[in-house]
């Protein structure tokens, strides 16, 4: 079975701190992707990587920037975090050409 | 405009009844496919069901059926006998390429009640 993980289902943190979220895949997909969701809004990308060092933006990549080191870990980094980046916010991976997108639990981030 | 739209922001179902969860999509792509995805209160996202636009019977796992409609653009989720572990949001999603990269984009979601 496929397994992608998020270092914490819970996040609190303050306005202004620099704030990092990791998703983990073991099924050696190439492709891995940053979502958030707000109710009302859906699922919204913010980046997505097709390789390891590689990355694109997503929809909605302002305030937010990622780190592909490893090939199966995706890293979210919110540089100065915002009461606006209050959301839950989920991690994805699919194989080159498959179409299916698999998704960890998220992790739902709290700014105050 | 929006890609994928939800028109249902709820719906209530008895349990062992059948629900339709509408979904309509806009493209210009003659390739594309339309997913649905379950999400309990846990927050996974769970796949449920896959339609590629070529494809040309309706996809069917199990309970779930996809009633697609190309020429109306729609891809309405059917589930037979509804079960209380069914109670969550449901989110149509399409496949679409864009700058050579394939990207899923997502509706706004529709939150199933099952009751007893």
């Amino acid at each position: 079975d496929v397994k992608v993980t998020q270092s914490s289902r819970y996040l609190v943190k303050r306005t202004g701190e620099k704030v990092f979220l990791e998703c983990v895949q073991d099924m050696d997909h190439e492709n891995m992707f940053w979502y958030r969701q707000d109710p009302g809004l859906g699922l919204r990308l913010i980046y997505f990587s097709y390789d390891v060092k590689m990355k694109e933006k997503g929809d909605i990549p302002e305030g937010y920037s990622v780190s592909r080191e490893k090939k199966e870990r995706f890293s979210l980094i919110l540089e100065s975090a915002s009461t606006n980046q209050t959301s839950m916010y989920l991690c994805a991976s699919k194989a080159r050409g498959d179409y299916e997108q698999y998704f960890g639990p998220g992790t739902r981030l709290t700014v105050t | 405009a929006q890609k994928i739209t939800q028109t249902q922001p709820g719906m209530f179902v008895q349990e062992k009844e059948a629900v339709t969860l509408d979904c309509t999509y806009d493209t210009s792509d003659q390739s594309y496919g339309l997913f649905w995805y379950k999400q309990p209160s846990s927050g996974e996202m769970i796949f449920l069901i896959y339609q590629g636009s070529y494809d040309e019977q309706n996809a069917t796992e199990g309970r779930y059926s996809l009633n697609f409609q190309k020429a109306r653009k729609s891809a309405n989720l059917v589930i037979s006998a509804s079960q209380l572990g069914d109670s969550a949001m449901y989110f149509c999603a399409m496949r679409e390429l864009e700058g050579g990269f394939q990207k899923l984009v997502f509706g706004t979601g529709t939150r199933l009640l099952v009751s007893p």
